[in-house]
């Protein structure tokens, strides 16, 4: 879990703000994702990638847009904030075999009013 | 794409009892099965896993089952411990495109009592 760092921990913004959540890895994952978690809804895809250059979008992307310039990097931007957005975000590597175990980092908290 | 479904999504029972939830899914394709614990304000995190070759995982208080032709695997808790207490997802993850993309159940919120 160390491996992967998510930053800010915690944001509030206003609607219409956009701002963008970090996820450093340095496990040389090839495979990252992003989840979402509300309440009573579980974690949702929002986008992933299978390496640099190389993005697809999850059960939920509508809001968001990924990079992949770099295999270490893969910012989630939020490019107008809406209240919806409300919720807890997860930077999570995917696995690259069958048996390759899913963790996720830490989270970011966000918060649009 | 696969659709994951929990049950029950709240889970109210005794120190010392058993606990059970359990999970279908849609896709015969998904071939493994992760569970995870998650405690309030934390991430969550992999408690145990099963592939799709096994029917039955234990460790310790916790075993996973797995039925692959009704397509449904459970979640079992014996002597359940106050620290038990936490919001429990099933997660189903097939191969799309090269990579394993995990679809995660609503969750399930088990409390213990002492």
């Amino acid at each position: 879990n160390a491996g992967v760092t998510q930053t800010p921990k915690f944001q509030v913004l206003k609607t219409g703000q956009s701002m963008t959540l970090q996820c450093a890895q340095d496990m040389n994952h090839e495979y990252m994702s992003w989840y979402r978690q509300d309440p009573g809804m579980g974690l949702r895809l929002i986008h992933y990638s299978v390496g640099a250059g190389i993005t697809d979008q999850g059960e939920v992307p509508n809001g968001y847009n990924v990079s992949r310039s770099t295999t270490e990097d893969f910012p989630l931007r939020l490019l107008s904030a809406a209240p919806s957005q409300t919720s807890v975000y997860f930077c999570a590597p995917l696995g690259e075999s069958a048996g390759e175990k899913l963790f996720f980092g830490s989270g970011t908290q966000l918060s649009v009013l | 794409g696969e659709n994951v479904e929990q049950h029950p999504s709240t889970l109210s029972v005794q120190e010392g009892d058993s606990a059970v939830i359990k999970c279908t899914y849609s896709d015969s394709a998904s071939n493994y099965f992760p569970w995870y614990k998650q405690e309030l304000g934390k991430r969550p995190q992999l408690i145990i896993d099963i592939r799709s070759n096994v029917g039955e995982k234990k460790d310790q208080r916790i075993a996973v089952t797995l039925n692959k032709t009704a397509k449904h695997f459970s979640l079992h808790i014996t002597e359940t411990q106050p620290e038990d207490s936490a919001v429990y997802f099933c997660a189903a993850r097939e191969r799309s495109g090269g990579s394993y993309i995990p679809t995660f159940g609503r969750g399930t919120s088990l409390i213990v009592h002492p």
